[in-house]
């Protein structure tokens, strides 16, 4: 089944814990996006990658990290320097230039 | 930098009739691609519609269209004969066409509601 995998879920972290989330595709698109959504919000970029080993930091890309040693993952690190990282996080696929974005079913981070 | 604006945070619209969303944008660039996503309570995002800034044409999908207007940076979508499953809140997004900026801009969404 070709498509975008987002894991976990739901994550609960207690503060001053790092946290990874897992974005998996196979779709074969080259690009890969990291948004963070909240309420009233919309959607803000927090990284992006082009091609496998880069990539470049969005909008919002404080106290997050990301790696992109293969075309089908693109995992985000949410640091202990995220002041607030509560959030819904959105993973998005885009298969070239001038495509829409596919998007994962999302990974809810709640700090407790 | 590119900026999306969606003027209504909230709207709502009798089941069958027909509402629209309205979204204004903000480029230097001739050529862009601008984008309708839907995302229902299961807060899967969906693409809704596309359009593509050199195409004079509004786009159409369904009973979904938009109103394009470049000049005036504006890019509304109409929702026809309303079904209580387009509930949803509703993104509009700027894509650059120039290489090295494709990445979706977002606006801040409008929740609609759909009533029976």
């Amino acid at each position: 089944d070709g498509g975008i995998t987002q894991s976990p879920k739901y994550l609960f972290r207690k503060e001053g814990q790092n946290v990874t989330l897992s974005c998996e595709q196979n779709l074969n698109h080259d690009a890969m996006y990291w948004y963070r959504q909240d309420p009233g919000q919309g959607l803000r970029l927090i990284y992006y990658s082009q091609i496998v080993n880069d990539f470049q930091k969005g909008d919002i890309a404080e106290g997050y990290s990301v790696s992109r040693e293969k075309k089908e993952s693109f995992p985000l690190t949410v640091t202990s320097a995220q002041k607030n990282p509560t959030a819904f996080y959105l993973c998005a696929t885009a298969s070239g230039f001038g495509g829409e974005l596919f998007f994962g079913e999302g990974s809810r981070l709640t700090v407790l | 930098a590119q900026t999306v604006t969606q003027s209504q945070p909230e709207m709502s619209v009798q089941e069958a009739e027909t509402v629209t969303l309205s979204c204004t944008y903000d480029t230097s660039e001739s050529d862009y691609y601008l984008f309708w996503y839907k995302q229902p309570p299961s807060r899967q995002m969906i693409l809704v519609i596309r359009q593509e800034a050199y195409k004079q044409q509004n786009a159409t999908e369904n009973r979904f269209s938009v109103n394009f207007q470049k000049a005036a940076k504006s890019f509304s979508l109409k929702i026809s004969d309303s079904q209580l499953g387009d509930a949803a809140m509703y993104f509009c997004a700027y894509r650059s066409t120039q290489g090295g900026s494709e990445k979706l801009v977002f606006g801040k969404g409008t929740k609609l509601t759909v009533n029976p």
